[in-house]
């Protein structure tokens, strides 16, 4: 069966940088787009990038661009999310999904990893 | 960009009444591929959330049949024939990749 395991919450200072990782398994890792959304406390759900685990094409969030990085590791079956510069509104649970289709124009989230809280605060 | 808005925002049903929430999109979203990318999801209190409807009206896998989505062009709607305690949450419809703001329904 699907799975998406993601890495342990992080406490973050203003400015700094965090990476979050989400291990998946169960099909054949080359075929889905992860995608990467943001839940901040109390709020909606917001976009912020996908990638192609097979040719390594990303698409962000213009209002992320410049500050979120998508990268993947085939040997591991990982994508890991950076963002950088840090504030204190990048506080939020940070979920990666796998998608329905390897297309970016025609695909959806549809197997949702748990979350990984991320915290920013001096 | 698309705007994707809800309404309501917030729903109170009784159990084993109908709820209906709208989806509204600021463009067409038909796509030149003649699809319609627009799908609805559940976040239970406290989960992730899943996907409940793709594609308007296409119930995903495993999915209670008490579940519709139907519309075009730029008006969506989801419809729930009959609302139980395990419905409750916030549904978020998508298209490509915007999500509306969330409907919170909770049981009277």
């Amino acid at each position: 069966q699907v799975q998406l395991v993601q890495s342990g919450p992080e406490v973050k200072k203003p400015g700094a940088s965090v990476k979050v990782s989400c291990k998946t398994s169960g099909y054949t890792f080359t075929s889905y787009g992860i995608s990467w959304v943001r839940q901040a406390p109390g709020q909606g759900l917001e976009w912020m990038g996908w990638i192609s685990p097979y040719s390594g094409n990303t698409h962000y969030a213009q209002r992320l661009q410049g500050r979120v990085t998508l990268a993947t590791d085939p040997s591991t079956s990982t994508v890991d999310m950076e963002l950088t510069s840090l504030r204190s509104d990048d506080t939020a649970v940070y979920y990666c999904a796998r998608d329905r289709h390897g297309r970016y124009g025609s695909s959806w989230p549809e197997y949702w990893g748990p979350g990984t809280l991320v915290t920013v605060s001096s | 960009d698309t705007v994707m808005t809800q309404t309501p925002l917030s729903l109170s049903v009784t159990p084993g009444q109908p709820a209906s929430i709208s989806c509204r999109s600021s463009q067409s979203v038909l796509e030149t591929d003649g699809m319609t990318y627009l799908h609805w999801y559940l976040q239970r209190p406290g989960q992730s959330p899943q996907l409940l409807i793709y594609e308007v009206s296409r119930r995903y896998s495993g999915v209670p049949d008490r579940f519709s989505g139907s519309g075009s062009g730029t008006d969506f709607t989801l419809k729930i024939s009959r609302v139980e305690a395990e419905d409750v949450g916030v549904y978020y419809c998508m298209q490509g990749r915007t999500f509306g703001q969330g409907t919170k329904v909770e049981i009277k």
